[in-house]
């Protein structure tokens, strides 16, 4: 069994909708919770960063853990066809050594116009 | 602008061969990643260097090699014993091992084993 189980996807909205997009983790260990965002061919960017359980806001987005629950969320609200990607979700015990987080398969996201 | 370039963005690669990928950041950060992705998979770690003249293995480090010789630079050969090159290959880098947790990464590679 995979540390971190993402939801597959792929996710397909129309514009204006609100996407959810989320993660499941086994180890209780983690800490601190990522989301990037990889366009088709790039590289990942983080879009957001979340310590502890709670909710983090930035313009569209929200990004909510429950460590409870080991379950972590995205929120896009009024999704925009610029927002189609795959997003990742990643996790890590520490504020430190960035490159070893433990990354979730990613769901591909396509809001159509 | 600061910023991790890779190249190439393409490679083509006989059977037999080592191939090596560039991977050069300017934005002075001490730790530096190679991941390897799949389709519809997620990022695995290959090597990492937190210092100049010094690397580690990662999940899938069998079949790859690294260098870390100068701060901004951490190229990866590809050798002939990875038994299934053929990936996007991603490198990143993050300031410092102590610090935020953000990575920066690089556009990629696309290795394809002919």
């Amino acid at each position: 069994q995979k540390e971190v189980e993402q939801d597959p996807g792929p996710l397909s909205v129309p514009e204006g909708a609100i996407v959810s997009l989320n993660c499941t983790y086994s180890n209780s260990a983690f800490q601190y919770f990522m989301w990037y965002r990889q366009y088709s061919r790039k590289g990942p960017e983080l879009l957001m960063y979340t310590y502890s359980s709670g909710n983090k806001e930035d313009g569209r987005f929200t990004a909510q853990v429950d460590k409870s629950s080991k379950y972590i969320s995205l929120f896009i609200r009024d999704s925009q066809p610029s927002d189609s990607a795959t997003y990742l979700c990643a996790m890590s015990r520490y504020n430190t050594n960035a490159g070893k987080s433990t990354f979730g398969d990613g769901t591909t996201l396509t809001v159509k116009p | 602008d600061g910023g991790i370039t890779q190249s190439p963005k393409y490679l083509f690669r006989k059977e037999g061969q080592n191939v090596t990928l560039s991977c050069e950041q300017n934005l002075n950060h001490d730790a530096m990643y190679w991941y390897r992705q799949d389709p519809g998979q997620g990022l695995r770690l290959i090597y990492y260097s937190q210092i100049v003249n010094d690397f580690q293995k990662g999940d899938i480090a069998e079949g790859y090699s690294v260098s870390r010789e100068k701060k901004e630079s951490f190229p990866l050969t590809v050798t002939s014993a990875q038994k299934n090159p053929t990936a996007f290959y991603l490198c990143a880098s993050s300031l410092d091992t102590l610090g935020a947790g953000e990575l920066f990464f690089g556009e990629g590679s696309r290795l394809t084993v002919l």
